[in-house]
C-alpha cells in the first residue's frame, strides 16, 4: 500500500511569489495534518483536518497561508505571498482517526526555499 | 504552554553499544501520550515507540525501550545493541488527549562503526 504522498519534493521560489504543496494521505485515513519543520527543529502543527473539516487551524498564519481538503481526501497547502522565513520542510501526515492510539504516518515532505 | 525539551542536540554511540536519549516535558494535563519518532537522513519520520501516561509499565519495542517517570515528567529512550541503521534524528513528542502533537527539537544520533 502506498504511504503518504507529497509533491513537489523540492521547491525554490523568490519571495512574494505564491507556492502550493499537495498531499495524498493513506487511503482510509480520515485525519490529515500539515506540519512545518524548520531546520534543526521538530515539526510544528499548522492545521489538522478531520475528513474535510479543519478542526484545528490555530497555528496557521492565516494572512498568507491557506489550506483545503476537498472531499476529505487529498489536501493542498498554499502560501501567498511567500516570505524568506517560510523556508522550511512542510510535512503532511495522516492517521485513521485523531486518536493518539492510531499511528501517525508521515510523508517525505516538501522542502521549500524562499530566496 | 506545553513544551518538550530534548537537552542533547547531538549524540554518538559505537555500534552494538547502548545509548539513552533524554526528553522532558511540561504540562498540567493528566491524560496524555508520549512518543519517540525517528527521522533518518532524507527519509520519512516513523514511529519508534509509544507510552500511555496512565500505564506505569515502561514500553518496549525490540531494542528500544523507554524510562517513563511521570512525576519528573521525563521520558527517555534507550537503544540497545545500536545498529548503523539507527543513525537518525530522534524526536520526542507529547500528545495531550483531545489535542495535538507537540514535538521536541530533536537529538541527532550517529551510530559509529
Amino acid at each position: 500500500e502506498a504511504g503518504v504522498v507529497q509533491s513537489p519534493r523540492y521547491k525554490i521560489i523568490e519571495k512574494k511569489q505564491p507556492v502550493a504543496f499537495w498531499c495524498n494521505p493513506i487511503s482510509g485515513h480520515n485525519t490529515l495534518y500539515w506540519y512545518r519543520q524548520n531546520l534543526g527543529q521538530g515539526p510544528e502543527l499548522l492545521i489538522r483536518y478531520e475528513n474535510e473539516e479543519a478542526v484545528d487551524d490555530s497555528q496557521l498564519p492565516k494572512d498568507r497561508f491557506s489550506a483545503e481538503r476537498l472531499k476529505g481526501v487529498d489536501s493542498t497547502l498554499k502560501i501567498q505571498p511567500a516570505e524568506l522565513g517560510d523556508s522550511a520542510v512542510y510535512l503532511c501526515a495522516s492517521t485513521t482517526s485523531g486518536s493518539p492510539l492510531d499511528e501517525q504516518y508521515f510523508g517525505p515532505g516538501t522542502r521549500l526555499t524562499v530566496t | 504552554a506545553q513544551t518538550v525539551t530534548q537537552s542533547q542536540p547531538e549524540m554518538s554511540v559505537q555500534e552494538a553499544e547502548t545509548v539513552t536519549l533524554s526528553c522532558t516535558y511540561d504540562t498540567s494535563e493528566s491524560n496524555y501520550y508520549l512518543f519517540w519518532y525517528k527521522q533518518p537522513p532524507s527519509r520519512q519520520m516513523i514511529l519508534v515507540i509509544r507510552q500511555e501516561a496512565y500505564k506505569q509499565q515502561n514500553a518496549t519495542e525490540n531494542r528500544f525501550s523507554v524510562n517513563f517517570q511521570k512525576a519528573a515528567k521525563s521520558f527517555s529512550l534507550k537503544i540497545s545493541d545500536s545498529q548503523l541503521g539507527d543513525t537518525a534524528m530522534y524526536f520526542c513528542a507529547f500528545f495531550p488527549y483531545g489535542q495535538n502533537f507537540v514535538f521536541g527539537p530533536g537529538t541527532r544520533l550517529s551510530v559509529l562503526p
